[in-house]
Formats: C-alpha cells, structure tokens, sequence
C-alpha cells in the first residue's frame, strides 16, 4: 500500500563509514527526488531523476551518489561519513510539473 | 533565484483559535504553490495546492489564495484543533521538476 518507502528508517554509524539509503515508490511516477532536512527542519532538495536520468544536482558533495536502477527506485550512497551528515534524508516523487510530491518518512542519519 | 519566505514559529494557539501563517514568495514566471503538513516523526504530506493566480486551495478545513500581486499565499484555519500541531512548510514548484521549500513553521495547538 505504501506509496514512497524508504529504508532504513533510522541510521546510526560512526564518521568515515559508507552507508546506503534505498527508496521506491509504487505510484508509477516518472521522477524521483532526494531532500535533505536538518536540525532547523529546513528542506533542501538534493537530486532529482526523470525516468533513470540525473536532471537536478544541487551542489551536493561528490561523497553523495545518486542511483537510480528503474525509475521506480532511487537510492543513495554516501561514502566516507561526516558529523554534518546527519539529518533527515526524504525521498520523494511527482508525476508532472504541476503535481505535488509524494514524500517517504524518511531516514535519520546520525553520525556518532 | 527562486525562494520562499514564512513566517518564525512556533506559532502558539489555543483550540478553535483562528490560524494564519503567513508565506510569501520570489520566483520568475508563474509558479505552482503548495503547503505540505510534517507530522512529528513523519514525512511530509501535501495539504493544499494552487497553480494559477486567483485560485484557491482547500483541504480539512485550511485554506490558501495564490495572490499574484502581493506574491503571497498565505495558510488560513478558522478553528484549529490539537491534532493541528505540526510543522506547515510553503513551497513553489518553478516548473522545472523541484520544489523550493521555505523554512517550515512550528505550530503548537493546546487544549
């Protein structure tokens, strides 16, 4: 039933790791996003993809990558962790300019 | 660039007070509006949405105008109730595929 899941939904690991976050959504949208939210609960988008392809990269860190295997699914990676990495990770999707984004729960990354 | 600005929270009401939160926005041409509603621990869900200037937006008892000339588009409850409380974020989606949220405002509803 779930329309936007994301997994895990909590990540605690230590500075330096690699870590991965999946997401998929069963809505059969066209375009996914992943958001960053911190502590202050300011959202700021990520990336997004259309149909498999990388259309929006906002001035992440190169540690972010972005995969996606289906437009169904859009995970991300991140390598070499640190302490302001952590925050709330959403992943989301839309049908259309005009439509509204369907968000996950998200994940909390902390960074020990 | 484009940008959305809110008001500061948290917004402190008591039920079936009257709620504004003001938003108002920069973009160029003719932006999508939306309010999205988090939940404590939750994602975010969209609550309303307008797309062309005039036009009004309405869901659970919130409502939002998409005012061109003052570039506002401002949150409006005429009875809150406890089960409000939550964090309101106003976005503008520019057209090409992302959205702009502004920064999100507490709002603490007590009985």
């Amino acid at each position: 039933d779930t329309a936007v899941s994301q997994t895990p939904k909590y990540l605690v690991t230590q500075m330096g790791n690699d870590k991965s976050i999946k997401c998929e959504q069963n809505l059969g949208h066209d375009t996914m996003y992943w958001y960053k939210q911190d502590s202050k609960k300011f959202l700021k988008i990520m990336f997004s993809y259309n149909n498999k392809e990388l259309i929006i990269n906002e001035t992440v860190p190169n540690r972010f990558s972005p995969k996606s295997p289906d437009k169904a699914h859009l995970n991300l990676h991140i390598n070499s962790l640190e302490l302001g990495d952590s925050a709330v990770y959403f992943c989301a999707s839309r049908d259309g300019a005009d439509q509204p984004q369907h968000f996950g729960d998200g994940t909390r990354l902390s960074i020990l | 660039g484009d940008s959305v600005t809110q008001m500061e929270g948290p917004v402190t009401l008591s039920e079936e007070a009257f709620l504004t939160i003001n938003c108002t926005y920069t973009a160029t041409g003719y932006p999508s509006l939306f309010w999205y509603v988090q939940y404590p621990g939750e994602g975010l869900q969209l609550l309303l949405k307008a797309t062309k200037a005039d036009d009004k937006g309405s869901n659970k008892g919130f409502e939002a105008t998409y005012r061109k000339e003052t570039t506002s588009f401002h949150l409006e409850k005429g009875s809150v109730q406890v089960s409000d409380s939550a964090v309101y974020f106003c976005a503008l989606s520019p057209g090409f595929q992302k959205l702009v949220f502004g920064t999100g405002t507490r709002l603490l509803v007590s009985p």
